[in-house]
């Protein structure tokens, strides 16, 4: 099977520069997607296609790709942005056309 | 504006098959470059892609779960409807049904999503 892989957690103090890694083999010829997750809430896209940001995503939001790693920034992190996140990506293949990383707990000093 | 939400028994059975609906509005699956996915999450753990269905009507999923998932659709009803033959306590979790986004690119990914169906494998 295929595998993206992510921190556990991740921590910030508010107004600090969070940045949450996803790697995987085929990352460097697939686009990733990520997903903001709270508790007890369904997911949220907030950057696809590497970088792009939907709208409605606040601007603090980013996306970068270098290699076989993704990354999700967030820029003067806020209270609210602690969350899980989650990439997701297909493998090189199509044999696995949506993979999920284990997720990251982004926690806000 | 797009809604999905998803409906079905909060309990089964070891070993019967689970059935559940997604009800959505705001778009039609019989549209270009739309489809449906469903995606799992057990307590506490990640998220799972289960399956996705195209506006084709073509059908991909998790090669993991493929002998045991169904997915199937009733555009005239906005229904998407998957299936998951021989539950296990370890299948308990919630259960989403999310809209691909991606229109037709041969990308997928998932930007609305429903607020998810509890679902409890137990005797």
């Amino acid at each position: 099977s295929y595998e993206l892989t992510q921190p556990p957690s991740v921590s910030v103090s508010p107004g600090q520069t969070a940045r949450v890694t996803c790697s995987g083999d085929a990352l460097g010829n697939q686009y990733a997607h990520w997903y903001q997750q709270k508790p007890g809430q369904a997911p949220v896209m907030v950057i696809y296609k590497d970088t792009e940001r939907p709208s409605g995503i606040p601007e603090r939001f980013s996306g970068s790709t270098s290699g076989t790693t993704v990354t999700l920034t967030i820029s003067g992190v806020q209270a609210e942005d602690e969350a899980d996140y989650y990439c997701q990506s297909p493998d090189s293949t199509g044999f696995y056309p949506v993979v999920f990383g284990g997720g990251t707990r982004l926690t806000v000093l | 504006q797009i809604t999905l939400e998803e409906s079905g028994p909060t309990l089964v059975k070891p070993t019967q098959t689970l059935t559940l609906t997604c009800n959505f509005s705001g778009f039609s699956l019989s549209t270009s470059g739309l489809g449906v996915g469903w995606i799992r999450q057990p307590p506490g753990k990640a998220l799972e892609w289960l399956a996705l269905i195209y506006w084709t009507g073509d059908k991909r999923y998790n090669p993991s779960l493929k002998n045991r998932l169904t997915v199937a659709r009733d555009s005239s009803k906005n229904q998407v409807f998957l299936t998951l033959a021989n539950m296990d306590p370890v299948d308990t979790g919630t259960y989403y049904c999310a809209h691909r986004g991606g229109g037709d690119s041969l990308l997928d990914y998932f930007d609305y999503w429903g607020q998810g169906a509890l679902v409890t494998v137990s005797s």
